[in-house]
């Protein structure tokens, strides 16, 4: 069965600082991975996708994530963290059946 | 520009009625999905359709239901409201490959007293 795991439920950095958001996903098969972001009262909105090639996937608004087969894991990451980043964000997988499964999602506080 | 609409953003209602959620899209897009946010849980999808006239089951279905009679709507039927479902709900929309990104609506905020 498919699943995502996002180890850390909420995370705080200092604006201008690297940040790094873990997800974890099992799957049979291939994985597409999808990264979003959700700014409070939104909907979400894509941030990245996976899903064969290189496996270090840029993204909008800076961020980029690394696809890892051996740890199964597809982890966000950003050089510099900006104010406006705070935000919830979640990791999915989907299946065959273009079925998303989403993590719990990481909560990101900024500190000025 | 072609986006995806949820109707109404805010909704409270009581233990015991008929609540009906809509969603429309403009997107062309055949693959409509629901989903419901609640903490600690993420997004968990409810009921999902791949086009007109089909509809399917998905992890957390007990007590809601769908139907698809055009492309552009995808309406969410709570048959009789209950507490456990106050929650917020999202409806999205994809096109037909696998890889393809869903895009959601702004959501849909349901109290059930």
């Amino acid at each position: 069965a498919q699943s995502v795991t996002q180890p850390d439920i909420h995370i705080t950095v200092s604006e201008g600082a690297s940040l790094e958001l873990r997800c974890n996903y099992s799957y049979g098969a291939t994985p597409y991975l999808f990264w979003y972001v959700q700014s409070p009262g939104q909907g979400l909105q894509l941030l990245l996708k996976y899903f064969s090639g290189d496996t270090l996937v840029q993204g909008i608004k800076g961020f980029e994530a690394e696809f890892k087969r051996s740890q199964s894991s597809f982890n966000l990451r950003k050089p510099s963290v900006h104010w406006s980043d705070a935000a919830e964000y979640f990791c999915a997988v989907v299946n065959t059946g273009n079925q998303f499964y989403f993590g719990t999602g990481t909560s990101l506080t900024v500190i000025p | 520009d072609a986006e995806i609409t949820q109707s109404p953003r805010h909704k409270i209602t009581e233990t015991g009625r008929q609540v009906t959620l809509a969603c429309h899209q403009t997107w062309n897009h055949n693959n409509m999905f629901w989903y419901r946010q609640d903490l600690g849980h993420g997004l968990r999808l409810i009921h999902y359709s791949y086009g007109v006239q089909d509809t399917n089951k998905g992890e957390v279905s007990d007590g809601y239901s769908v139907s698809r009679s055009n492309t552009e709507d995808l309406p969410l039927t709570l048959e009789s409201a209950a507490s456990s479902q106050t929650s917020v709900y999202f409806c999205a929309s994809s096109g037909p490959n696998r890889m393809d990104e869903q895009f959601f609506g702004p959501g849909t905020r349901l109290t059930v007293l």
